[in-house]
This record gives C-alpha cells, structure tokens and sequence, in this order.
C-alpha cells in the first residue's frame, strides 16, 4: 500500500463546476499535511496546508480527517486556469521529509 | 522571492557517466532536498541535507550520493549513470518553519 494516494483522474469539469479531491495516508502518526499544485511542466508550489480545523482559501477549502486518515481538497467556482496537478503531501515527522502523492489531475474546460 | 535555481533543465548523458545536478537557493534556507519524479510514482526523495556538511539518505538514495559544502548549494551526484536514472530531478529548500518547500525548476535527465 502506498503512503499516500491518490486518484489520479483525470477529473474533467466545466468552467464554474465544484469538484473534490481525497487522499488517503497510512501513517497514523502524521502531523502536517500539504496540498501543492504543480502546472504542466512546472515544478510544484505549496497551495495550501491543510489543518486540523480545515481551513479556506478563496475558493478552496482543504479539510482533514484523523479518524479516517484522509485529506480533501474542494475547489469551488472552478476556472480554467485551475487545470493542473495537485498534489496530496504528508510530513510524517515534521521533519520535512516530505511524502508525496502521485497527485490528481484536474482539467477544467470551457 | 524565494528562488531555486538549477544548473541544467535538460541534460543527455551516456550510461555510466558520472553526473553532476547543481542546486542553489538565494534564502539562506538551511534545509535542502533532491527529488525524482517518474510518471505513476509521484516525487520521491533521494537526500535530503539539514545543515553544511550534512546529509541523509531518503526512500531512494541507491546509485547518488550528495555533496554540501556550501549552505546555498546542493548537489547530486550520480556515480555511474544508469538508464533507469533517466527521470525529472527536482531540488527543492526550506527554512527551519514554516514547512513550504519551494522547488527549482527542475532538470530533465536522459540516459542513453
């Protein structure tokens, strides 16, 4: 079983649609938990950490489920500059070892 | 701006050549990593180095070794190339806190 995983889609939706992304980890022990996104030929960048209370950005929203070990991501109000790969990430230790997700790719068409 | 560099974003090399990756970052961070990323398999960390001088292996560090002399310079090295090196090689960095790591460019290595 892989340490993190993730659905890797690709999840197709139209301009406007809201679309959710999971990601289960198997480290029970975890402590940080990261969402990157990371563009077609690009390297990744840090969306947004994702914390114990959820937490909002705009029109993302990243929650966290202990109990059940998963991550969401939901992306409302969808743009077509939002078509990209995210990526689910785990710090198991805190350390900055991070684990990487194979990572979701969204592709949001007109 | 946080900015990483990299020496190459595409490279060619014949198998068993010895490869130098070359990885700065300009924010003094002390916390510096070398990655791969392969299609299905996601990134995964070669070395990583806390400090000068210091390293530790990842999840895959068989075929590299790493080398830090300098806080903002990290580099990989692979002894005796072979094709299945053939990958995208990401360097990333962090300050101690927060936990963003912020990635160079990448470097596209072919091993033929």
């Amino acid at each position: 079983r892989k340490e993190v995983e993730q659905d890797p889609g690709p999840f197709n939706v139209p301009e406007g649609a809201t679309v959710a992304f999971n990601c289960t980890y198997s480290n029970s022990a975890s402590q940080s938990f990261f969402w990157y996104r990371q563009d077609c030929r690009k390297e990744p960048k840090l969306l947004m950490s994702v914390y114990s209370s959820g937490n909002e950005d705009g029109r993302f929203t990243a929650q966290l489920n202990r109990a059940s070990q998963y991550i969401s991501l939901l992306i409302r109000d969808s743009k077509l500059s939002d078509s990209a790969t995210y990526l689910c990430v785990v710090d198991p230790g805190n350390t900055g070892k991070l684990i990487f997700g194979q990572g979701t790719t969204l592709q949001v068409k007109p | 701006d946080v900015k990483v560099t990299q020496s190459s974003r595409y490279l060619v090399k014949r198998t068993g050549e010895k490869v130098f990756l070359e990885c700065v970052q300009d924010m003094d961070h002390e916390n510096m990593f070398w990655y791969r990323q392969d299609p299905g398999l996601g990134l995964r960390l070669i070395y990583f180095s806390y400090d000068v001088k210091m390293k530790e292996k990842g999840d895959i560090p068989e075929g590299y070794s790493v080398s830090r002399e300098k806080k903002e310079r990290f580099s990989l090295i692979l002894e005796s190339a072979s094709t299945n090196q053939t990958s995208m090689y990401l360097c990333a960095s962090r300050d101690g806190s927060p936990y963003e790591q912020y990635f160079g460019p990448g470097t596209r290595l072919t091993v033929t």
